[in-house]
């Protein structure tokens, strides 16, 4: 079974500048979240997706922050303009509907200069 | 709404000897309850998962944690801890809310491993 996929890797951007994150979950699973993870916690949810809808974006900083899963399958988070405090690192997971367990990628580790 | 304490940000043990990490959550009713752990440069992997069948869970690697309903703590515990061990973990309590699954993690726990 293929995993969560991820890109980039790693992303170094100036400040107000603007980047994007893609995330595949694994085929099927109908939950996708997007974490923020800054150095030394624990990851934070940002939003979370059940198939195309949003079904909690409460911590989404929607003035700069968005996001979108067309069809259902794969999601972009988008950053625009980034800010010093967004380094960190943004993880995706999915989910089957219904399963109480997460499925992580890699994650994408963003560095704002 | 649920959340966890993890009471230690950073354990240093030496190869061979027990490890214990720390985890109180707090919620309303009986919750679920996970820990993940995440290696240098790689994703978060689920090692256990707590969901009322019984209240000592075993994991992978060896790792087991016991749910103490009356202390509201997940504690994590391995007899012997290997080098590979060392990484960061997670607390992690589960919640459904207007039928969706949210999850909260704790802060995080580093283990240090020492030869």
């Amino acid at each position: 079974e293929a995993g969560v996929a991820q890109s980039p890797r790693y992303k170094i951007i100036e400040k107000r500048q603007s980047v994007a994150f893609w995330c595949n979950p694994i085929s099927g699973h109908a939950t996708l979240y997007w974490y923020q993870q800054i150095l030394g916690q624990g990851p934070k949810l940002l939003i979370q997706f059940q198939n195309n809808g949003v079904v909690d974006d409460s911590q989404l900083p929607k003035d700069r922050f968005s996001a979108e899963r067309l069809k259902g399958v794969d999601s972009t988070l988008k950053i625009q303009p980034a800010k010093l405090e967004d380094s960190a690192v943004y993880l995706c997971a999915s989910s089957p509907w219904g399963r109480e367990k997460l499925f992580f990628g890699s994650g994408t580790q963003l560095s704002v200069l | 709404a649920q959340s966890v304490t993890q009471l230690d940000s950073h354990v240093s043990v030496s190869e061979g000897t027990p490890v214990l990490l720390r985890c109180n959550y707090s919620s309303s009713y009986s919750p679920s309850l996970f820990w993940y752990v995440q290696h240098p440069n790689k994703g978060l992997q689920l090692l256990l998962k707590y969901t009322s069948a019984a209240t000592l869970v075993k994991g992978i690697n060896g790792f087991e944690a016991e749910f103490k309903k009356s202390e509201t703590s997940f504690h994590l515990t391995k007899p012997s801890a290997h080098m590979s061990d060392a990484a960061e973990y997670f607390c992690v309590v589960s919640d459904w809310v207007y039928n969706f699954n949210k999850f909260y993690f704790g802060s995080g726990t580093k283990l240090n491993v020492k030869p």
